[in-house]
Formats: structure tokens, C-alpha cells, sequence
């Protein structure tokens, strides 16, 4: 069974840029979470999506928005890129349909902003 | 603000010895608590959960969770070097999981 997958894995921004990020969550799980991990403020939540609608959102700008397909796979987007949003992106999908923390991460996409 | 703090580490054990790592949190009302292990440049796994108070064992690992103190443990014993990783305690409040900084475990041969 293929585990969660993120595309893509590194990537480079400049200051102002947008970026999307993709999340391909296992077989047959329908709820796809966000993290933002950075060594200062760790794991820290960002919004999480099961049946193409946002359930749960986290402390964090306007600039970060997401969405969820029919297929379950979701992604996020980065607007207006500032330094401080470098950082691993992880996605995480579970089988549950409701709230738990039996989550499966992907390996994550590492964003740079220059 | 919903917090979960762990000691950041680095603890270190020798093989063979039991670690014991830390974890408080600040909302009364969560119900499930996690432990997730992060090998360095890996992403995080699922390595225990407990609901309940008391103890939940699983082979060489042992979670402990005392409500009225709101202090969650992870026991490693037998620790080997394939265990050093940095733990993160999670936990899930009104529908949101909280994770702590985690704590870095070394285990010297």
C-alpha cells in the first residue's frame, strides 16, 4: 500500500512568490491535514480537509489556503511568500472519519524563500 | 493557547538503559495523547496512543497518562541506538492535534 505522498520536495522561492504544494493521501483516507514544521516553533497545524471540505483551520494568515479534490488528494497554497515562511510542509492523511491524532505523514515538501 | 511542552533534550542513555521522556499539556479537556517518533530528515510516525489514565504497553515502549496531573510519559526500555530520534508529544484537544517541540533521544553504543 503506497503511503502519503508529497510532491514536490524541495523547492526554492523568492520573496513575493506563490507556491502550490501536493498531497496524494494513502488509498481510501479521506482526511488530509497540514503541518508547518520549523525548528523555532515545531509541528504546527494548518488546516486539515476530509470530503472536499475544510473542517479545521489553524492560527495562520490568509496567505495560506488549501483545498481538497474528489479523490482526496489536496493541496495548499503559499501566496506573497515571506523568509519566515521557510519551512517542511507536511501533509498527513488518517482512515478516520473523525477527529483523531492516528495520523500518516508524507515526507513532506522543503520550501526555501529567498 | 493550547500548549504541550516536552524538554527539548537532548537526553542521553546508554544501550541497554531505560529513557523516559516527558510531556505536559495545558488543555483539561483533551482526551488522546500521542507519541510520534522523528528519525532526522524523516517525517513524523505514530509509535504509541493512549486514551485512558494508567499504562499502555507495547513491546519495548510504555505510555502513561495521568489526567489530574495533565503529564504524559513514553518509557523506552532495552533502549538501542536505531531509537535515537526526536519524540513529539501530541495532543488532541477539540478537534485539533497540538504538538509538542519534542524532545531528542541519543542512545550511545
Amino acid at each position: 500500500k503506497a503511503g502519503v505522498t508529497q510532491t514536490p520536495r524541495y523547492l526554492i522561492k523568492t520573496r513575493g512568490q506563490q507556491v502550490t504544494l501536493s498531497c496524494s493521501p494513502i488509498s481510501g483516507h479521506r482526511s488530509v491535514s497540514w503541518y508547518q514544521q520549523t525548528p523555532g516553533q515545531g509541528l504546527q497545524f494548518l488546516f486539515e480537509y476530509f470530503s472536499e471540505t475544510q473542517r479545521n483551520k489553524g492560527n495562520f494568515p490568509g496567505r495560506f489556503s488549501g483545498r481538497q479534490f474528489s479523490n482526496s488528494r489536496s493541496e495548499m497554497n503559499v501566496s506573497t511568500l515571506e523568509l519566515g515562511d521557510s519551512a517542511l510542509y507536511l501533509c498527513a492523511s488518517t482512515s478516520r472519519t473523525g477527529d483523531t491524532g492516528e495520523l500518516f505523514f508524507g515526507e513532506g515538501s522543503r520550501l526555501t524563500v529567498l | 493557547q493550547k500548549e504541550v511542552e516536552q524538554n527539548s533534550g537532548p537526553l542521553s542513555v546508554p544501550e541497554g538503559a531505560i529513557a523516559s521522556l516527558n510531556c505536559t499539556y495545558s488543555d483539561r479537556g483533551s482526551q488522546s495523547f500521542f507519541w510520534y517518533r522523528q528519525y532526522s530528515g524523516k517525517s513524523p510516525e505514530l509509535i504509541m496512543f493512549i486514551y485512558s489514565n494508567g499504562d499502555k504497553e507495547d513491546g519495548r515502549f510504555t505510555a502513561q497518562l495521568n489526567k489530574a496531573s495533565q503529564y504524559v510519559s513514553l518509557l523506552i526500555r532495552d533502549s538501542q541506538p536505531s531509537d535515537s530520534a526526536t519524540y513529539l508529544c501530541a495532543v488532541l484537544g477539540y478537534s485539533t492535534l497540538t504538538f509538542g517541540k519534542g524532545t531528542m533521544l541519543l542512545v550511545s553504543p
